[in-house]
């Protein structure tokens, strides 16, 4: 069974900085891509990052470009996304999901930028 | 960047009844490989989103028969041929062949 379980989210002040964890089981991670995803409170559905399998290559949402960095270790099944000079408005719950579609989701993180 | 519309964003229906949800990408979304990815996610109140649909049609495993997807280019639908209660929730769909984008989402409550 596919597990995706993040970890990492907290209050922050706005300026600061924060890394998310998502770890993987039930499947062979290094063979995919995997994708950050955030919903603001009542809102809907933003991308927000994705590498590849190999970690090789990411991709960034224009409202996080520059000030978060995604990667992963295939040897801990794991992807991080690393926050920085946050914002009130990067206040979300964060979810991971596995692949080039979105196939398996985590629980989700919650991260609230504010002083 | 590609945006994604999806019409309506509430959907009362009744049980029972079928219900349809629009989806409309500002550009093509068939890929340089010929495939077309749009997907369909339910997010349950409370709960992450769930992938119901893959590549237009293609329901996951698990998904009843009862929904379905359809559509080609720009213009997608999401079906459900009878509505039950475990259907309540919001509904996405996403582009996934110009990097991603979510379209806003469609409630669907009981009427």
């Amino acid at each position: 069974e596919v597990q995706l379980l993040e970890s990492g989210g907290k209050l922050v002040q706005p300026g600061g900085s924060l890394r998310l964890s998502c770890e993987a089981s039930g499947f062979t991670f290094r063979t995919y891509s995997m994708n950050w995803v955030r919903q603001a409170p009542g809102k809907g559905l933003e991308w927000v990052s994705t590498i590849t399998n190999t970690g090789s290559t990411t991709y960034y949402a224009d409202s996080v470009k520059g000030r978060f960095t995604i990667s992963r270790d295939n040897s801990r099944d794991t992807v991080f996304l690393e926050m920085n000079s946050l914002r009130a408005e990067d206040t979300a719950v964060y979810y991971c999901a596995k692949g080039a579609q979105f196939g398996n989701w985590g629980q989700g993180t919650p991260v609230t930028v504010s002083s | 960047d590609v945006v994604m519309t999806q019409s309506p964003l509430s959907l009362p229906v009744t049980l029972g009844q079928p219900a349809s949800i629009s989806c409309r990408s500002s550009q093509s979304l068939v890929y340089s490989d010929g495939n077309t990815y749009l997907n369909w996610f339910l997010q349950r109140p409370g709960q992450s989103p769930r992938r119901l649909i893959y590549k237009v049609s293609n329901r996951d495993s698990g998904v009843p028969d009862r929904f379905s997807g359809s559509g080609s280019g720009t213009d997608f639908t999401l079906k459900i041929s009878r509505v039950e209660p475990e259907d309540i929730g919001v509904y996405y769909c996403m582009q996934g062949s110009h990097k991603y984008t979510f379209g806003q989402g469609t409630k669907l409550e009981i009427k």
